[in-house]
């Protein structure tokens, strides 16, 4: 299957510090990535979809300002978490949609390992 | 609005039994779904998926799911379990032919098999 690939895996931050995940598709073009939070237990809540070369598109209560993403290429896709508060410490995945068959949203999506941020 | 439902938190299974978790979605059109297993502190590792065609779907790992229209479920199941077989599954669900509809998750069912 196609590979996508996440770093960093682990990053501990200072409270008010901005940090920033990466993710890429390594073996294929995607033009649509998404952003997952998941808290401990539970199960993974979309934030925002990644469009490239457009503008993301936030879920209903993400903050925009907070959580910055973009998708300057086919293959990256940027998570930045600006001004961390321990608050915003969990686990963040993103996944890549592979290009389905014209007409049908077959594109399966893959994800990558995950990065956990923890603020201090 | 697209839902799925995982109703067990947690199964336990005793090494060698077949195990079944359980999913049912609900979507306003035809279904696309998915079963994703994820490790600890890992990401979604895709096992299989039901577009159309033969109910019973067979997927990585020895895993199968058969789909169910009428019921509107979509079971994983497995003839064995394995120690290794524990973790956390996902069942999800999209739209086929709605081209701007997002994958949609359950709640997780935490999979524990004992020796």
């Amino acid at each position: 299957g196609a590979v996508v690939s996440q770093h960093p895996s682990w990053v501990i931050c200072k409270s008010g510090t901005s940090v920033k995940i990466e993710c890429r598709s390594l073996d294929f073009q995607a033009t649509t990535m998404f952003w997952y939070r998941q808290f401990p237990k539970q199960s993974l809540m979309l934030m925002a979809t990644s469009n490239e070369g457009s503008k993301a598109t936030y879920e209903q209560g993400v903050e925009k300002d907070k959580f910055l993403i973009n998708h300057a290429s086919l293959t990256l896709s940027t998570l930045t978490v600006t001004s961390a508060h321990p608050e915003d410490s969990s686990f963040y995945i993103c996944s890549a949609r592979v290009p389905g068959l014209a007409g049908l949203n077959t594109g399966e999506l893959f994800f990558g390992e995950g990065s956990r941020l923890t603020v201090l | 609005a697209q839902s799925v439902a995982q109703p067990e938190d947690q199964v336990n299974v005793a090494e060698g039994n077949p195990l079944t978790v359980k999913c049912t979605y609900s979507v306003s059109g035809n279904p696309y779904l998915f079963w994703y297993v994820q490790y600890p502190n890992r990401g979604l590792q895709f096992l299989l998926k039901y577009i159309t065609g033969d109910n019973l779907v067979k997927g990585s790992y020895g895993f199968e799911a058969e789909f169910n229209k009428s019921q509107t479920s979509f079971h994983l199941k497995k003839p064995s379990a394995l120690v290794s077989d524990s973790a956390l599954y996902f069942c999800a669900v999209r739209d086929l032919y709605n081209a701007g509809n997002m994958l949609t998750f359950g709640g997780g069912t935490r999979l524990m098999v004992k020796p």
